[in-house]
């Protein structure tokens, strides 16, 4: 079964204490994965997509990698303004030309000034 | 600010109204969907519109039923809906044609009487 781990399901960082957050999966012929940040009440805002083992992409202070196996999102001296739920979803090959996104279950994260 | 707009923000309606969720985007994108959010949850797909025409339907309830009226235009009817359809509704779109990120709303939140 086609499945998207993230863990931890919770992280809580001192401001300026980097850390990873993690996104495993297990699907058939992975065509793109996806990093969103959701803030309660307000819908996933995109921040990466990965393509290929090896790829890396940057945004301030995030850093998306992808293996074959995972994804990791790392945040390096984090502000309380990066508090939010991070998601990670992957599209299949199987699934059309929109293919349907299959989401993790998102890390919390929380950063205390 | 999103490019991805929805209204309403906030509805409530009993088990025996009729209403429907809208939702708009400019960004020339001819595909999208609707997805569920329950709390604490990643979004769920419930429809899929490509080129303003219904292509996955997720096994939804028909008292959900779906309207593409053109290509920047996506509403979603409610009918007869019970408690636990109550939820966060989320609109999206993409470009066409291979891994594309999908933009998010900031979503309806739905209570259901």
């Amino acid at each position: 079964e086609d499945q998207v781990t993230q863990s931890p399901e919770a992280l809580r960082l001192q401001e300026g204490e980097s850390s990873s957050l993690n996104c495993s999966y297990t699907v058939s012929g992975l065509r793109g994965l996806f990093w969103y940040r959701q803030d309660p009440g307000k819908g996933p805002e995109f921040l990466f997509t990965l393509y290929s083992a090896g790829e890396e992409k940057e945004k301030e202070r995030l850093k998306a990698t992808l293996t074959k196996k995972e994804s990791f999102l790392h945040i390096t001296a984090p502000k309380p303004e990066d508090s939010a739920t991070y998601l990670c979803a992957v599209q299949q090959s199987s699934g059309g030309s929109q293919g349907n996104l299959i989401f993790g279950k998102g890390t919390k994260l929380s950063v205390k000034p | 600010d999103t490019e991805v707009t929805q209204t309403p923000k906030h509805l409530v309606m009993g088990m025996t109204n009729k209403k429907s969720l809208k939702c708009e985007q400019h960004m020339g994108h001819r595909a999208m969907y609707w997805y569920k959010q329950k709390a604490k949850k990643p979004p769920e797909l419930m429809f899929v519109y490509s080129y303003e025409k219904l292509s996955i339907n997720e096994s939804v309830p028909s008292r959900f039923s779906p309207e593409c009226p053109n290509s920047s235009l996506l509403n979603l009817h409610l009918h007869a809906l019970q408690p636990e359809d109550s939820a966060l509704y989320l609109c999206a779109s993409s470009q066409e044609g291979g891994p594309r990120p999908q933009h998010f709303g900031d979503g309806t939140r739905l209570s259901i009487l």
